[in-house]
């Protein structure tokens, strides 16, 4: 029961350079989401998809696009690289969304570093 | 928006004793749901423990337990009998109906557990 797997674990990017993540997840998800973690500031929603073909803005958007075309894998991906954007990225998925009877099933986490 | 407060970036604790970590919010909402979630080394987020808004009573898991004030938007966690094992970031989290499926999350209280 692999539960939700992101790939790569660590990369390094210079700036201006482009790359995906890919996160999926075998739990049969509806709703998948995508955050970055910054020492000192907790988990931050970038995008979300609440089903296969949508996507909506999180909190810190900006510099990121998503795409959902199979309701198993959420895709991240960074069109031009910044320092900025150096972070752990976490994708996390869950059923029903605001339903209090479910909980975010999170990845190991991906650490992208800018130079 | 909400926001979640953590105000002890780092506590410890001798082993076999009790430790309480702070958190409070801000909402104008009455449903919403509390989380806390553990991040061991490893980096994966693990679900500690769930309240709901509407319940009075503290939940409860093993040596975890939480005092959910709802008037003082308080929701602080309790570790009993501490292990070495549970050293690691904790992150107190809110999610509520205007959130937009957004949960959000404090910064993180840094949890080191003395021998």
């Amino acid at each position: 029961n692999a539960g939700v797997t992101q790939t790569p674990k660590f990369r390094v990017l210079k700036t201006g350079q482009s790359m995906t993540l890919l996160c999926a997840q075998d739990m049969n998800h509806e709703y998948m989401y995508w955050y970055r973690q910054d020492p000192g500031m907790g988990l931050r929603l970038i995008h979300y998809s609440v089903g296969e073909g949508t996507t909506a803005k999180g909190e810190v958007p900006d510099g990121y696009n998503v795409s959902r075309l199979k309701k198993q894998n959420f895709l991240l991906g960074l069109e031009s690289a910044a320092p900025s954007q150096t972070s752990v990225y976490f994708c996390a998925s869950s059923y029903l969304g605001h339903s209090g009877a479910n909980v975010l099933t999170f990845g190991a986490g991906s650490r992208l570093t800018v130079l | 928006a909400q926001t979640v407060t953590q105000s002890q970036p780092e506590m410890s604790v001798q082993e076999a004793e009790t430790v309480t970590l702070s958190c409070t919010y801000d909402t104008s909402e009455s449903d919403y749901y509390l989380f806390w979630y553990k991040q061991p080394p490893s980096r994966q987020m693990i679900l500690v423990i769930r309240q709901e808004a509407y319940k009075q009573q503290n939940a409860t898991e093993n040596r975890f337990s939480v005092n959910f004030q709802k008037a003082a938007k308080s929701f602080s966690l309790k570790i009993s009998d501490s292990q070495l094992g549970d050293a690691a970031m904790y992150f107190c989290a809110y999610w509520g109906n205007e959130d937009n499926n957004d949960m959000r999350f404090g910064a993180g209280t840094r949890l080191t557990v003395k021998p």
